[in-house]
């Protein structure tokens, strides 16, 4: 069984649209990210959530949304997309908010391409 | 701020031969350190971590990391390089600071392993 799974692994659309990446995971953690990794394979994280409420806030642009409907499930929300939002973004869980110390679980990634 | 420094941003070794991907941190607290694998086109996994036990830490696939907390480093080592080692890897540090938003994990720029035939 995927432990943390996301849907779609790809993603191609283009500019101006509204698109929604869904996360899942099946391991009964508290916590959930967001990680966007650019072209130069650099992360960066963009939101957490610790049973449903969110913890950290990276300074993105407010085009993205995070959702998370219950903890095991955390969904990025991108409205009005820019050529500049091509990355692949990444979804992770962890146990418990415990300053970072706990393994994060990464999912399968997915590539957004913006044309 | 916490931070990592990644030195070498591509390692190419024969296969057979040892690997060391250089890992230098910056933190202000106790750090949690991390070694993260990237295969082409697939997630981030595991390799081991770093949470205040013993220094030298043992992943997986023979893949260990030592903690040098005068040289704020934390280096990977694997003795002997396969084929299969070839991917990119991420050092990775968390502290334990507790204002706001700065308990997050914070990625060095990866190094990109190759290994020769």
């Amino acid at each position: 069984d995927t432990a943390v799974s996301q849907t779609p692994k790809y993603l191609v659309t283009q500019m101006g649209n509204d698109k929604s990446i869904k996360c899942e995971q099946n391991l009964g953690h508290d916590t959930m990210y967001w990680y966007k990794q650019d072209s130069k394979k650099f992360l960066k994280i963009m939101f957490s959530y610790n049973n449903k409420e969110l913890i950290i806030n990276e300074t993105v642009p407010n085009r993205f949304s995070p959702k998370s409907p219950d903890k095991a499930h955390l969904n990025l929300h991108i409205n009005s997309l820019e050529l500049g939002d091509s990355a692949v973004y990444f979804c992770a869980s962890s146990q418990e908010w415990a300053g970072g110390r706990n393994t994060q679980y990464f999912g399968p990634g997915t590539r957004l391409t913006v044309l | 701020a916490q931070s990592v420094t990644q030195l070498d941003s591509h390692v190419s070794v024969s296969e057979g031969t040892p690997v060391l991907l250089r890992c230098n941190y910056s933190s202000s607290y106790s750090p949690s350190l991390f070694w993260y694998v990237q295969h082409p086109n697939k997630g981030l996994q595991l390799l081991l971590k770093y949470t205040s036990a013993a220094t030298l830490v043992k992943g997986i696939n023979g893949f260990e990391a030592e903690f040098k907390k005068s040289e704020t480093s934390f280096h990977l080592t694997k003795p002997s390089a396969h084929m299969s080692d070839a991917a990119e890897y991420f050092c990775v540090v968390s502290d334990l600071r507790t204002s706001g938003s700065a308990r997050q994990l914070t990625f060095g720029s990866g190094t990109q392993l190759t290994v020769l035939p």
